[in-house]
């Protein structure tokens, strides 16, 4: 089993803010996908990264894959209620299952 | 478009009953998937299949049983329910490829007491 590790595990910003959730391995991943999940529902892909460097935006949601592919990063601009969820880092290692991250709740105060 | 599907939402069982987790896709997905999630552990899986006919144990597999008939149905078995499995369960489902990003249902959360 490949190891993720996420962190911070709970980030409480006011809304307006800028967060970062950070992802590491000791491995290299062949992609690394970000998750959000919120209470009752199951995760929601957010965006795959799989290039090393490789930087995507998505609204005000910024994903960074480092370039040795064993980190990646998710950073929130201006963080809204809306952004309130559990976000999940998974890696894929050279095959099709994704190993997951433990999971950074991050709750937005308005 | 459902997407993936999962019943039942909630369910409670005594120690050492049995039971059926219910599972289906119609995304004509081959790769399906069983994950377990209990708080700040992230998702472990369980067992996956990459097309009918064919399973294989995942990560923590023992207590559980699966099998894929069809390409849109996966069901996980619980036989001889003990407190340790007593978790939210989620099915996924992918194409051949896990790039492309797993499709979850909502999940099934299950409490043994």
């Amino acid at each position: 089993t490949q190891l993720l590790e996420q962190s911070p595990q709970f980030l409480s910003i006011q809304e307006g803010e800028n967060l970062t959730v950070y992802c590491n391995s000791s491995s290299v991943f062949s992609s690394l996908q970000w998750y959000r999940q919120e209470p009752g529902e199951g995760p929601v892909l957010l965006v795959t990264v799989v290039t090393g460097g490789e930087v995507k935006k998505l609204k005000r949601l910024t994903f960074q894959f480092g370039d040795a592919r064993k980190d990646s990063s998710l950073h929130i601009t201006a963080a809204q209620p809306g952004d309130t969820g559990l976000y999940l880092c998974a890696g894929e290692f050279n095959d099709y299952k994704l190993s997951f991250g433990a999971g950074t709740t991050v709750t937005v105060r308005a | 478009n459902a997407g993936v599907t999962q019943t039942p939402k909630f369910r409670i069982l005594k120690i050492g009953q049995s039971m059926t987790l219910q599972c289906t896709q119609d995304m004509n997905h081959n790769y399906m998937y069983w994950y377990r999630q209990d708080p700040g552990m992230g998702l472990k899986l369980i067992y996956y299949s990459v097309g009918a006919g064919i399973t294989d144990k995942g990560e923590v597999p023992n207590g559980y049983n699966v099998s894929r008939s069809t390409t849109e149905d996966f069901p996980l078995r619980l036989e001889l329910a003990a407190p340790s499995q007593t978790s939210v369960y989620f099915c996924a489902s992918s194409y051949s490829s896990g790039m492309r990003g797993y499709t979850f249902g909502s999940g099934t959360r299950l409490t043994v007491v």
